[in-house]
């Protein structure tokens, strides 16, 4: 069984702070990451994805991942309400095998408050 | 630009009825998939496709089929629909470029069945 786990949350920070999502999974040959963003009655929509151990930063969003301990977050830095949503983490075992799929964890609802 | 559609953005069915949703991408995408979303079960992989004429089962494949006629077109098929089948269904597609590989998703089709 494939687990990719996510603290429910809801996570709630004040505007302006720094909003941490944490994803854990279970299967050590997990070659790549990525974090969905999911805005009520949306459908998710890819923002960050990660390969390699360390951190990657786009904008406002960081990656870390640390593949010894089975350990991918996001980092919303100076969040903002629009933020608010749920974040979705997903983990593919085998990057570029022909079915291609997306193990997914069950999200983190996360609430930005001005 | 990635560009996923999916037939309805609602549907209302009847216990019993055959239901059909249709999911399209015009890039030439190999692979598909169909989940459905419900609240505090986080997404869960219905079928996927990958080549024209091929699927493969996911997670919970009871009560469903497909239909992969044509490379752009994947079809999830609800044969006799029951009311356990109410869901938010969102069909994806796999996108290759610039060093990743990931999953596109449409708009979503919001099912009732009653």
């Amino acid at each position: 069984q494939k687990e990719v786990e996510q603290n429910s949350g809801p996570l709630s920070v004040p505007e302006g702070a720094i909003a941490s999502l944490n994803c854990t999974y279970s299967d050590r040959g997990s070659q790549s990451f990525f974090w969905y963003r999911q805005y009520s009655g949306k459908s998710p929509e890819l923002i960050m994805f990660i390969y390699s151990n360390g951190d990657k930063e786009d904008g406002r969003f960081t990656a870390q991942l640390n593949k010894a301990s089975q350990y991918v977050s996001l980092l919303i830095r100076d969040s903002q309400p629009s933020d608010s949503a749920t974040y979705l983490c997903a983990v593919n075992l085998d990057r570029g095998s022909t079915l291609g799929r997306l193990y997914f964890g069950r999200g983190t609802q996360l609430t930005v408050w001005p | 630009d990635v560009k996923v559609t999916q037939s309805s953005r609602y549907l209302v069915k009847r216990t019993g009825e055959k239901v059909f949703l249709e999911c399209v991408q015009d890039m030439d995408h190999e692979n598909m998939f169909w989940y459905r979303q419900d609240p505090g079960l986080g997404l869960r992989l219905i079928y996927f496709s990958y080549d024209v004429k091929m699927k493969e089962k996911g997670d919970i494949p009871e009560g469903y089929s497909v239909s992969r006629e044509k490379k752009e077109r994947f079809s999830l098929i609800l044969e006799s629909a029951s009311t356990n089948q109410t869901s938010m269904y969102l069909c994806a597609s796999r996108v290759r470029s610039g060093g990743t590989d990931t999953q596109y998703f449409g708009p979503g089709t919001r099912l009732t069945v009653l």
